[in-house]
């Protein structure tokens, strides 16, 4: 069974940063895309950035390029997304995916975790 | 990027066919066969449906479908259920390389 697992969500102020992690298990990690997805309270689901199996090719949303970086670690198994400069329009529920084998379509999913941009 | 657009809602009693549509552009929608949808009960993950416009993944009834003419795509869900009310957003991948969801359609099973 696929698990993705998300964590570092919280509470930060304006202007301030935090480190989102995804761990995963039960797929072949190394070869699949990964992506970043977030939902605001009450909102639709907005794509954030993916990142290709070996790390080479990336690509962010217009809305966090130059803020977030997404990165991976394919020895541990794990997805990032480091948030700079946060926004009060940050505020989400951040979704870590796999493509698995539906690429470009985002095949798994974690359940979330809330990031609140608030002062 | 503007999201592609969705109808806010629709509706339909069990047994019947319901049809939502999903309108881009052809740097989305209509340049290539890459369109997904999602399910999202309340509170949960979104789940992938349909891929690659009219594929499923295993364990999704044959009750859904989808398909794509031009710059619009379209998913129905016949022989409608209880469990099918929810939300159900599309998605795109685009000319720049990056994906591109609806604003998402709220399904009310009456």
């Amino acid at each position: 069974e696929v698990q993705l697992v998300e964590s570092g969500g919280g509470l930060v102020q304006p202007g301030g940063s935090l480190r989102l992690s995804c761990g995963a298990s039960g797929l072949t990690f190394r070869s699949y895309w990964m992506h970043w997805v977030r939902q605001g309270p009450g909102k639709g689901l907005v794509w954030v950035s993916r990142i290709n199996h070996d790390g080479r090719t990336i690509n962010y949303a217009d809305s966090v390029k130059g803020r977030f970086t997404i990165s991976r670690d394919n020895v541990k198994n794990a997805l990032y997304l480091q948030m700079n400069s946060l926004r009060v329009e940050d505020t989400s529920v951040y979704y870590c995916a796999s493509s698995g084998d539906y690429a470009p379509g985002l095949g798994y999913w974690g359940q979330g975790t809330l990031v609140t941009v608030s002062s | 990027q503007s999201a592609l657009t969705q109808p806010a809602s629709v509706s339909g009693s069990p047994g019947q066919s319901i049809t939502i549509s999903c309108t881009g552009t052809s740097s989305d929608v209509g340049g290539y066969n890459y369109v997904s949808w999602y399910q999202q009960h309340p509170g949960k993950a979104p789940k992938l449906v349909i891929y690659d416009v009219t594929n499923r993944p295993s364990g999704v009834p044959d009750r859904f479908s989808g398909s794509k003419s031009a710059n619009t795509a379209s998913l129905t869900i016949s022989g409608l259920q209880a469990d099918d009310e929810a939300d159900y957003y599309c998605n795109s991948y685009t000319s720049i390389g990056t994906l591109l969801f609806g604003g998402g359609t709220k399904l009310t099973v009456l």
